[in-house]
């Protein structure tokens, strides 16, 4: 089974700069959620898909982020602008469903740095 | 808004011993817990989950639960070089299915 698949890998861009992640969960699960970790943090959820709809972006810097699953299937993040405080590693993750939401399968991540 | 704490370490052990890593939430509805191995610069992985109080085991790992005094617990046996990483506590509220991730306390087995 293959896993979720995120890229790129790796990002460096300069502040005010926007960026792009595009993240593709395991097939068949219907739940995506992208978190963001801080170097020394634990991930912090940014944003929660059900299929193809929102179901928690409380934590969201809506100013500045925005995420989109416009198929239910794979998804991108954006930020634009970009600050410092963006630097941070960007964990995809997918579960199959409302009932076994809590396990969670991650990509390899997305590092980004902002100079 | 829900807390998940814990020791950030570094803890360092001998390989073969015992070592015990410890978390205590916030909320205390919190309904499920977790615990995730995160190697330096991979993504989490989940290695034990525990929903009631109580001791759980799985191999060498232990999870240990007391939801009266908001703790948990994971107890890993025989501790190897292979088990440095850093390990991460997370926990659900009461219907919500979304996690809340402490910082990690980062293990350093000595070989």
């Amino acid at each position: 089974e293959a896993g979720v698949a995120q890229s790129p890998r790796y990002k460096i861009i300069e502040k005010r700069q926007s960026v792009a992640f595009w993240c593709n969960p395991i097939s068949g699960h219907a739940t995506l959620y992208w978190y963001q970790q801080i170097l020394g943090q634990g991930p912090k959820l940014l944003i929660q898909f059900q299929n193809n709809g929102v179901v928690d972006d409380s934590q969201l810097p809506k100013d500045r982020f925005s995420a989109e699953r416009l198929k239910g299937v794979d998804s991108t993040l954006k930020i634009q602008p970009a600050k410092l405080e963006d630097s941070a590693v960007y964990l995809c993750a997918s579960s199959p469903g409302p009932e076994l939401n809590e396990k969670l399968f991650f990509g390899s991540g997305t590092q980004l740095s902002v100079l | 808004q829900k807390e998940v704490e814990q020791n950030s370490g570094p803890l360092s052990v001998p390989e073969g011993a015992i070592a015990s890593l410890n978390c205590t939430y916030s909320d205390r509805v919190s309904q499920s817990f977790f615990w995730y191995r995160q190697y330096s610069g991979k993504s989490p992985e989940l290695i034990m989950s525990i929903y009631s109080n109580g001791d759980k085991e799985d191999g060498r790992f232990t999870a240990q639960l007391n939801k009266a005094s908001q703790y948990v617990s994971l107890l890993i046996r025989d501790s190897q070089p292979s088990d440095s990483a850093t390990y991460l506590c997370a926990v659900t509220g009461a219907g919500s299915y979304q996690l809340t991730f402490g910082k990690g306390t980062k293990l350093s087995v000595i070989p």
